[in-house]
C-alpha cells in the first residue's frame, strides 16, 4: 500500500482539462511545499513534470500544473493531447520516522 | 548535460545481495544527493535512499536493515547494495539525481535527472 493515495484511474477527451489528486498526510503532503509529479510512459524512465507543488522543470508544457491544499496536491493537465496519456506519480518529502521520500500509487490517464 | 549510466546483475537467487553502481557524467557531483528508487513490474515507485558525496545517507524506513548506500567521489560513482533478497525485490532499479544543497540549505527540486533502469529478477 502506496503512503499517497491516488486514484487508479482518469480519463478525458482531447482538448479537455483532467485533473489528478494526491492525498497524504500532515506528515508529508501537508507539511511540506515538496510535492512532484512524475509522468511515466511504458518501458521509459519517470519524468520529472512538477516539483516544489507547482514548478514546473524548463521544457515541460505549460498545460501542465500542480497546487496543494491542505494533504491534498492536484496536478492539472489542460488542453489533453493523446500523448499525454501516461502513468502519473506524485512524490513528497516526509519526516515521517527518518526524512525520505513517499511516492503515489500512480494514476493511469487514458486520452479517449 | 548530466547523465547517468547504471549496471549490476540482473538475475539473482533468493537470500542472494543486490548490487547495482551508478556513474555520473556532465555536471557537479559534489552538493547534491544521489537516490536509488525501485519500480516492480506493472505497481508504482518506490524510494529506496540517498546519499550524498560526504557519504550522508538516509534511508527507507522499511527497506533499511537491509540497504546500504555508497558513494565513490574519485569516480562519480554511488552504488546500492541490497541483501538477504526475495521475490518481492523483483524490480526495475533506477537511480537519480537528487536534492542540491549549499552552505547548509537544500533545494529539494524533484528528480529531473534518472538512470536508464535495470532489471533485476529474484528467482531460484
Amino acid at each position: 500500500q502506496s503512503a499517497l493515495t491516488q486514484p487508479a484511474s482518469v480519463s478525458g477527451s482531447p482538448g479537455q482539462s483532467i485533473t489528478i489528486s494526491c492525498t497524504g498526510t500532515s506528515s508529508d503532503v501537508g507539511g511540506y511545499n515538496y510535492v512532484s509529479w512524475y509522468q511515466q510512459h511504458p518501458g521509459k524512465a519517470p519524468k520529472l513534470m512538477i516539483y516544489d507543488v507547482s514548478n514546473r522543470p524548463s521544457g515541460v508544457s505549460n498545460r501542465f500544473s500542480g497546487s496543494k491544499s491542505g494533504n491534498t496536491a492536484s496536478l492539472t493537465i489542460s488542453g489533453l493531447q493523446a500523448e499525454d496519456e501516461a502513468d502519473y506519480y506524485c512524490s513528497s518529502y516526509t519526516s515521517s520516522s527518518t526524512p525520505h521520500w513517499v511516492f503515489g500509487g500512480g494514476t493511469k490517464l487514458t486520452v479517449l | 548535460q548530466v547523465q547517468l549510466q547504471q549496471w549490476g546483475a540482473g538475475l539473482l537467487k533468493p537470500s542472494e545481495t543486490l548490487s547495482l553502481t551508478c556513474a555520473v557524467y556532465g555536471g557537479s557531483f559534489s552538493g547534491y544527493y544521489w537516490s536509488w528508487i525501485r519500480q516492480p513490474p506493472g505497481k508504482g515507485l518506490e524510494w529506496i535512499g540517498e546519499i550524498n558525496h560526504s557519504g550522508s545517507t538516509n534511508y527507507n524506513p522499511s527497506l533499511k536493515s537491509r540497504v546500504t548506500i555508497s558513494v565513490d567521489t574519485s569516480k562519480n560513482q554511488f552504488s546500492l547494495k541490497l541483501s538477504s533478497v526475495t521475490a518481492a525485490d523483483t524490480a526495475v532499479y533506477y537511480c537519480a539525481r537528487g536534492a542540491y544543497c549549499t552552505n547548509g540549505v537544500c533545494y529539494l527540486l524533484g528528480y529531473f535527472y534518472w538512470g536508464q533502469g535495470t532489471l533485476v529478477t529474484v528467482s531460484s
